[in-house]
């Protein structure tokens, strides 16, 4: 069973389109981070979101924490090529696991295309 | 070093061998995590080191798999008898602390078991 649901697994949009990116549990989580990673690199932290309702904006980026710390969304507005990649949701401090253990995930593959 | 080093980058081994990789974190960085990412399968947890102790271990898939950190710096991954299951990407991360701390991935070794 995953702990983190992402969705979808992969995203082929044109240039200058709207996507959401959706993490889901039913675990609730004391933090969710989103990382992207890109081929033969290791993910890159964008953000952490920590209270429930929480919306943090990153330029063309909106994060999301649900009210009730069990869900996640990644908005991205007019996409550009430079966005594509791998995107990883990640929860922390689920089933009394230390901080550093993350539950990551399986990601969302972006391709943006020009 | 400016990032997280790791090595080998690559490294292909015969099923049976033992196997060692290395990780050399961020310089004064306390935690360091390692993660495996196979295909299909995310990022999966396997042991965190606070300091030289490892307060979380509950990851590692078996007795083949062992970890140690000495000098409160560099760490070692050690697999005993690979399998061809144990193929896959093998990512060390360290952070300042353990908690709130943004976690900064080396680009991992990519272990291939044939």
């Amino acid at each position: 069973t995953q702990l983190l649901e992402q969705s979808p697994q992969f995203l082929s949009i044109q240039e200058g389109e709207n996507l959401t990116v959706y993490c889901n549990s039913s675990s609730v989580f004391s933090s969710l981070q989103w990382y992207r990673q890109e081929p033969g690199e290791g993910p890159v932290l964008l953000v952490t979101v920590v209270t429930g309702g929480e919306v943090k904006k990153l330029k063309r980026l909106t994060f999301q924490f649900g009210d009730a710390r069990k869900d996640s969304s990644l908005h991205i507005t007019a996409a550009q090529p430079g966005d594509t990649g791998l995107y990883l949701c990640a929860g922390a401090g689920i089933h009394g696991g230390s901080q550093g253990n993350l539950i990551f995930g399986k990601g969302t593959k972006l391709s943006v295309k020009p | 070093g400016a990032g997280v080093s790791q090595s080998p980058s690559n490294k292909v081994t015969e099923k049976g061998k033992d196997v060692e990789l290395r990780c050399d974190p961020i310089s004064g960085h306390t935690a360091l995590y390692w993660y495996r990412q196979s295909l299909g399968q995310g990022l999966e947890f396997l042991i965190y080191f606070q300091g030289n102790s490892a307060p979380d271990k509950s990851g590692l898939p078996s007795d083949r798999f062992s970890a140690e950190r000495t000098g409160g710096s560099v760490s070692t991954l050690t697999i005993q008898r690979t399998q061809q299951e144990d193929s896959a990407v093998y990512l060390c991360a360290s952070s300042l602390g353990s908690s709130g701390n943004t976690i900064y991935f080396g680009e991992g070794s990519w272990l291939t078991v044939v």
